[in-house]
């Protein structure tokens, strides 16, 4: 059964601080892999897109990284501001007969002053 | 661009009452979707469409039915509203499956 499961459930750093947030999926085949952020009553925006043969993604402050050995990602943020105060939510792509997305629940994140 | 809008933003409804959630997107997009999203749970796709004129249900798709006459539109129709079906309900779009999808801002449905 397609899964992703995501860790913590959530998260509270002060501002100026890193942070990584954790992604464990089991969909096979695989096609890519998503990150999400989600600002409260807003819908979900695009932080980064990896496929098969890519281990690191940046976007900005945000760096994505994907082990597909071991079916593993990682968001790590640098230097959080207020503004990433977020729900994170990843999501997996499979591939061939298995085209389908699969979500994560998401990982709440507040960034405190 | 607008990207994809949603309307209307908020919704009361009685059980039993029918309505419809507009979407529409300006990118062009063929590939257009419906999810729920409810608290404790990650987005579930309702229905989806990978262009005008086709469509197909996704993983909660009871109680609800969608069309596609054009590119840009992808309206979600609620047959006879539940309790069950408060929610907060996104449309997205995106090029084609699996691009990178578009979310619309969400419409929060409350059905009493």
């Amino acid at each position: 059964k397609n899964q992703v499961e995501q860790s913590p459930q959530s998260l509270i750093i002060l501002e100026g601080k890193n942070c990584t947030l954790q992604c464990n999926y089991t969909v096979s085949p695989f096609s890519n892999l998503r990150w999400y952020k989600q600002d409260t009553g807003r819908g979900p925006v695009s932080l980064t897109i990896m496929t098969f043969s890519e281990n690191t993604k940046s976007n900005g402050r945000y760096t994505a990284t994907l082990d597909a050995d071991t079916k593993q990602s990682s968001l790590h943020i640098t230097a959080s501001q207020l503004s990433d105060s977020a729900s994170y939510i990843c999501v997996v792509s499979g591939g061939g007969a298995n085209s389908k997305l699969t979500f994560g629940k998401g990982i709440t994140l507040s960034v405190r002053p | 661009n607008a990207g994809v809008t949603q309307t209307p933003k908020f919704q009361v409804l009685k059980t039993g009452q029918s309505m419809t959630l507009q979407c529409a997107q300006d990118m062009n997009h063929e590939y257009m979707s419906w999810y729920r999203q409810d608290p404790g749970m990650g987005l579930r796709l309702i229905h989806y469409s990978v262009g005008a004129g086709i469509t197909d249900q996704g993983e909660v798709p009871n109680g609800y039915n969608v069309s596609r006459s054009t590119t840009e539109d992808f309206p979600l129709r609620l047959l006879s509203a539940a309790p069950s079906q408060t929610s907060v309900y996104f449309c997205a779009s995106s090029y084609s499956f699996p691009r990178e999808q578009f979310f619309g801002p969400g419409t929060r449905l409350t059905v009493l």
